[in-house]
């Protein structure tokens, strides 16, 4: 089936700095969407990129949907500890049916 | 307004057996999708329903199976339960089929652990 390759899998950086992670495909998605995810909980949505091209803001957090549609990549800005958690990507397709999940990446917060 | 529901959140299996789980949508959205999640495989589509009908399904064996109710309710089975199937099983719902991004949510999931 289709992959996403998200990197990187694990990160561990220290508090106030920015962060970034990215997402690769070798199929076209129509929708890419990243979530962040705590234990024992369901993912939550973060941010949606519905074009190509698209940047798009929520907070601290920054999302750009690739202009080959085949990537897309999330950056969180001042990290703070409660960015703690595990983040993936996800692609949609054109028909709207499924979702497509990146391996995640592991964020640790150092205060 | 109350998120997606998904009961038990923990079950503890022996192979062989079935199992069956429940998630209640948001109210409104008739569309429901299951999820698994394992530190192997990470996240895999398992199948979505609409209007009580199985619109897609994933790449997985037919000891899987699922099924919607007139309330858009849905439930998954497995049965003769493996050892692999332990898993977190995640129900997502939304309005519509394919109206993710804002629009979808997920539940928090039932933890199955089979022994």
């Amino acid at each position: 089936g289709q992959q996403l390759n998200q990197s990187p899998q694990s990160m561990f950086i220290q508090e106030g700095e920015d962060v970034s992670m990215n997402c690769t495909s070798s199929s076209i998605f129509n929708t890419w969407l990243w979530y962040k995810q705590d234990p024992g909980e369901g993912p939550v949505l973060l941010i949606a990129l519905y074009k190509a091209g698209e940047l798009t803001s929520n907070g601290r957090l920054t999302a750009q949907f690739g202009i080959t549609r085949k990537d897309s990549f999330l950056n969180i800005s001042a990290s703070i500890p409660s960015d703690v958690g595990i983040y993936f990507c996800a692609g949609l397709d054109y028909a709207g049916n499924m979702l497509t999940f990146g391996g995640g990446t592991r964020l640790m917060v150092k205060p | 307004k109350a998120g997606v529901t998904q009961t038990p959140r923990y079950l503890i299996k022996t192979r062989g057996q079935q199992v069956t789980l429940s998630c209640s949508p948001i109210s409104g959205h008739r569309s429901v999708s299951w999820y698994q999640q394992t530190p192997g495989q990470g996240l895999q589509f398992l199948f979505e329903y609409f209007s009580e009908t199985q619109r897609n399904k994933g790449n997985f064996p037919g000891r899987f199976s699922g099924r919607q109710f007139s309330n858009s309710r849905s439930e998954m089975n497995v049965s003769t339960l493996e050892l692999g199937d332990s898993a977190l099983y995640l129900c997502a719902s939304s309005r519509e089929p394919g109206t993710w991004g804002t629009e979808a949510f997920f539940g928090q999931g039932t933890r199955l652990t089979v022994v």
